[in-house]
């Protein structure tokens, strides 16, 4: 099943509103990765974190690794039109080859 | 976007037929992936390649069937068609070194009637 949990799963937002999702993960992360997906696109990388809580910064995003390194967050701060789409984390399992995807937020925003 | 395509971009097929969709990539990436991905479920993945003739399975890798004859192509088969699989279905590379970072192609929507 599932090894990566993402919520919330639904977040609708005025705009100039902040928004955060959180990923957990039942076993832990050699990393975590982050992905954007517009409606009717592709994912698009956004970063990837290593290190045991470890936090970078990308504009008016700010991602968070877990000193576990089984959860993750995103935070917008102060949101646009144009972060509308669904964001995706997604962790390689130590020791696998294959990444797991949480299921993603889907983020709307109202101007 | 690491020059991938997929081909077909959409199809519609009925259930019991073969239907095959192609990834093809121009940067010689020696790891490629197929996830299908279905609302609620995010990305789920079903094969995935490190090497030509080299490939193992996905955690949804029931129904599906994969070869990689060609560095640069990767094939995913359904043998036999079921409604279940209407999904739309990603490729993705691997690039080396130390990122992970996977890069998706554009998709295929399948949809079996």
């Amino acid at each position: 099943g599932q090894q990566v949990m993402q919520i919330p799963q639904y977040q609708h937002v005025q705009e100039g509103e902040d928004f955060t999702t959180y990923c957990n993960s039942s076993t832990t992360l050699s990393n975590i990765q982050w992905y954007k997906q517009r409606p009717g696109g592709h994912p698009v990388f956004l970063i990837q974190l290593v290190k045991s809580g470890e936090v970078k910064k990308q504009k008016r995003l700010t991602f968070q690794f877990g000193e576990a390194k089984k959860n993750s967050s995103l935070h917008i701060t102060a949101t646009q039109t144009t972060d509308v789409g669904t964001y995706f984390c997604a962790g390689y399992i130590t020791g696998n080859n294959d990444m797991r995807f949480g299921a993603g937020t889907r983020l709307t925003v109202k101007p | 976007d690491a020059g991938i395509t997929q081909s077909p971009r959409h199809k519609v097929t009925e259930t019991g037929t073969p239907v095959t969709l192609r990834c093809h990539q121009t940067e010689n990436h020696r790891y490629m992936y197929w996830y299908r991905q279905d609302p609620g479920h995010g990305l789920r993945l079903i094969h995935y390649s490190y090497g030509v003739k080299d490939t193992d399975k996905g955690e949804v890798s029931d129904g599906y069937s994969v070869s990689r004859s060609k560095t640069e192509d990767f094939l995913l088969t359904l043998e036999s068609a079921t409604s279940s699989q209407t999904s739309v279905y990603f490729c993705a590379i691997r690039t080396p070194g130390g990122t992970d970072t996977q890069y998706f192609g554009p998709g295929t929507r399948l949809t079996v009637l």
